[in-house]
């Protein structure tokens, strides 16, 4: 079974820097991109970035560049999500999702299960 | 970057009926459309991608349609499952893989 494994939810401090983890197994992980969502609560999901396993290739949304860092370790099938400095805007729920591509089409299955960001003071 | 818009916001609808969803782009995305469903606490499910093609393991009663800037999702026949927000999504402007504000369908 193809799965993306989120790692649990998370509390932080203002200015605290977190890095959170999207591991996937029943696929050949180098194989596929990952991409990264945001929804904050109450919201629709927000288009991260992607990142491609096999030689870490990252594309970012304009929106997210230089706020957060996507990345991969390969032997470990794990991607990450990181920041240097939150803010308690980055309180949300992150999902990872596995890219799928025919003909130049792009859709997104399966995904992660979600982690829950708070950042409070 | 590629706006997308949904209509309508949200729609009551009972079990048995056939729903409409509508999901409109600001400029031609060919068929780069894809369809989610997502149910509280829970993380999307593709549903329809490529406007058209029903993913794998997803009930027939859902069905897609359109090209260029104008796509539906269609219910045939609404289950009690299916009430739940409806998203689309562009993939025609990478990275930018920008979402709609969804569509909530309830009783």
């Amino acid at each position: 079974e193809v799965q993306l494994v989120q790692s649990g939810a998370e509390v932080k401090k203002p200015g605290e820097s977190l890095k959170i983890s999207c591991k996937g197994s029943g696929y050949i992980f180098t194989n596929y991109w990952i991409g990264w969502v945001r929804q904050m609560p109450g919201e629709g999901p927000e288009w991260m970035g992607v990142i491609w396993p096999s030689d870490s290739d990252t594309r970012y949304s304009p929106s997210f560049q230089g706020q957060v860092t996507i990345s991969v370790d390969k032997s470990i099938s794990t991607a990450y999500l990181q920041w240097s400095t939150l803010k308690a805007s980055d309180t949300a729920m992150y999902y990872c999702a596995r890219q799928l591509s025919s003909n130049d089409r792009r859709w997104f299955d399966p995904w992660g299960q979600g982690t829950l960001v708070t950042v409070s003071s | 970057d590629i706006q997308m818009t949904q209509s309508p916001s949200s729609l009551s609808a009972s079990v048995r009926d056939r729903v409409t969803l509508t999901c409109r782009a600001s400029q031609s995305i060919s068929t780069y459309l894809n369809w989610y469903q997502q149910k509280p606490g829970k993380a999307p499910k593709l549903l329809i991608y490529a406007a058209s093609s029903l993913q794998s393991g997803v009930p027939s009663r859902f069905s897609g349609s359109g090209s260029g800037t104008d796509f539906t999702l269609t219910i045939s026949g609404l289950q009690p499952e299916d009430f739940a927000t409806y998203y689309c999504q562009q993939t025609y402007s990478p990275p930018s893989f920008t979402f709609g504000p969804g569509t909530k369908v309830d009783i």
